[in-house]
């Protein structure tokens, strides 16, 4: 069963306008690490934003806000005001295990296109 | 500060050959992990080390192995080359072995081309 879940392929949205992209979770973990992810054409994995499970506060990073719905486990990222260089692939991710060591698990991704 | 480097860049393997991929983690990073991503899909975990110890393993044969040194870099091996192998091969590094909320930093990656 997949752990993660990204149901858009791609996604369009005007400049400046706001966009979400949607991400569902499966994990019987209490503890566990919400992350997304920009990738540009370059290949390099930039970290945008973190949520934690135990965190009742959505988290924020400028531009970017996490939707954090625990007991639907979704953690949708909302872009703010887009601007041209937000056209990338975006990765939600999992981070689960125990102090033993953790894996991170990713999902399919979204292809965000920002129009001028 | 460096962030993480992956060397080399870029790599073309023929079937059967062996490779070997590296990667230097942040500095007082001690976890490195290492990704798999195959064209047009999410990264896929193959290892985390952390002090030098195997600490996570995902869903790979055993072609693939790799080590970390006294200095946390680390080593990617890849042992009888498959076409399907292609990808790029990405490293992450975290502080620490990891707690759930600790974020990994990612390198540029290995493009790897096997004909």
């Amino acid at each position: 069963a997949q752990k993660i879940t990204q149901t858009q392929p791609g996604m369009f949205v005007q400049e400046k306008e706001a966009v979400t992209l949607d991400c569902t979770y499966d994990t019987s973990d209490q503890s566990y690490g919400l992350f997304w992810y920009k990738q540009p054409s370059s290949g390099e994995m930039i970290f945008l934003i973190y949520q934690g499970s135990y965190d009742e506060q959505n988290a924020t990073e400028g531009r970017y806000s996490l939707n954090f719905q625990k007991a639907r486990k979704s953690a949708n990222l909302v872009i703010s005001a887009s601007q041209l260089g937000d056209s990338a692939m975006y990765f939600c991710a999992m981070r689960e295990g125990s102090t033993g060591g953790f894996k991170t698990i990713f999902g399919a991704g979204t292809r965000l296109f920002v129009k001028a | 500060d460096a962030g993480v480097t992956q060397s080399p860049t870029h790599l073309i393997k023929t079937r059967g050959q062996q490779v070997t991929l590296r990667c230097s983690p942040i500095s007082g990073h001690k976890s490195v992990s290492w990704y798999q991503q195959v064209l047009g899909q999410g990264p896929q975990f193959i290892f985390q080390y952390y002090e030098k110890e195997e600490r996570g393993r995902g869903n790979f044969p055993d072609r693939f192995s790799a080590r970390q040194f006294p200095n946390y870099s680390s080593e990617l091996n890849v042992n009888a080359l498959l076409l399907g192998d292609s990808a790029l091969y990405l490293c992450a590094s975290s502080p620490t072995v990891g707690l759930a909320e600790e974020t990994q930093y990612f390198g540029p990656g290995t493009r790897l081309l096997v004909l």
